[in-house]
C-alpha cells in the first residue's frame, strides 16, 4: 500500500491565483482530513470528510473548498490565494481511530 | 474551544535517559488519545494510541492516560539521538470526527 499520497510536494503561487492540492489514499478509509501547519504551531483542521459525498468544516475553513466524490480522493481547492495561506498542508485518512498522514505540500503565496 | 496543551520545550535529555512528555486536554468527552512523532520537514508519524486509563507499553515507549485528571503522557526509555523530534499529542473530539492536536514538544537527545 502506498498509504496517503499528496501532490505537489512544493508550490509557489502568486496572490490571487488558484490551485488544487491532491490527496489520495489506498487504505479504503472512510475518514479523510486536511490540516495546515504553520511554523511552531500544531496542526489546524481545515476540512474533513466522513465518507464519499460528505464534507464538513474544521477549525480554519475560510479560503478553502473540498470535495469527496470517491472514497480514495479528497482534493483541497484554494480559489484566491493569499499570503496568509502560506503553510504546509497535510492530508490524512483514518478508519475508526488512528490517522495516517501524507508527506505534505509546502505552499508559498507571494 | 476544545484544546490540547503541551509544553513546547525544548526538552533536553542525555542518551540513555528517560524522556517524559506531558499533555493535558480540555474535552472531557474525549475517549481516544494519540502520540505522533514529527521530524523536521516531515509529516507526523503515529507512535502510540491509548484509549483506557493506565499504561500502555510498546517497546521503549509507554503511554499513560488519566481521564480523571485529563492528562496524557509519553515516556521514552533509553532515549536515542534518533528520538530527537517534535512530539504531538492529540485527542479525538467527543463527536469522534476529528483529532485536536497540541502544538508539540521538541525533544533533543544528546549523545
Amino acid at each position: 500500500n502506498a498509504g496517503v499520497t499528496q501532490t505537489p510536494k512544493f508550490r509557489i503561487l502568486k496572490i490571487g491565483q488558484s490551485m488544487t492540492l491532491q490527496c489520495t489514499q489506498d487504505m479504503n478509509h472512510n475518514y479523510m482530513y486536511w490540516y495546515r501547519q504553520d511554523p511552531g504551531m500544531g496542526l489546524k483542521l481545515i476540512y474533513y470528510s466522513v465518507g464519499a459525498g460528505i464534507t464538513d468544516k474544521g477549525e480554519v475553513p475560510n479560503g478553502y473548498n473540498v470535495s469527496r466524490s470517491t472514497t480514495e480522493d479528497f482534493p483541497l481547492r484554494l480559489e484566491l490565494a493569499a499570503p496568509s495561506q502560506t503553510s504546509v498542508y497535510f492530508c490524512a485518512s483514518s478508519s475508526e481511530n488512528e490517522q495516517f498522514f501524507g508527506p505534505g505540500t509546502r505552499l508559498t503565496v507571494l | 474551544q476544545k484544546e490540547v496543551e503541551q509544553n513546547s520545550g525544548p526538552l533536553s535529555v542525555p542518551e540513555g535517559a528517560i524522556a517524559s512528555l506531558n499533555c493535558t486536554y480540555s474535552d472531557r468527552g474525549s475517549q481516544s488519545f494519540f502520540w505522533y512523532r514529527q521530524y523536521s520537514g516531515k509529516s507526523p508519524e503515529l507512535i502510540m494510541s491509548i484509549y483506557s486509563n493506565g499504561d500502555k507499553e510498546d517497546g521503549r515507549f509507554t503511554a499513560q492516560l488519566n481521564k480523571a485528571s485529563q492528562y496524557v503522557s509519553l515516556l521514552i526509555r533509553d532515549s536515542q539521538p534518533s528520538d530527537s523530534a517534535t512530539y504531538l499529542c492529540a485527542a479525538r473530539n467527543q463527536a469522534g470526527t476529528a483529532l485536536i492536536f497540541g502544538k508539540g514538544t521538541t525533544l533533543s537527545v544528546s549523545s
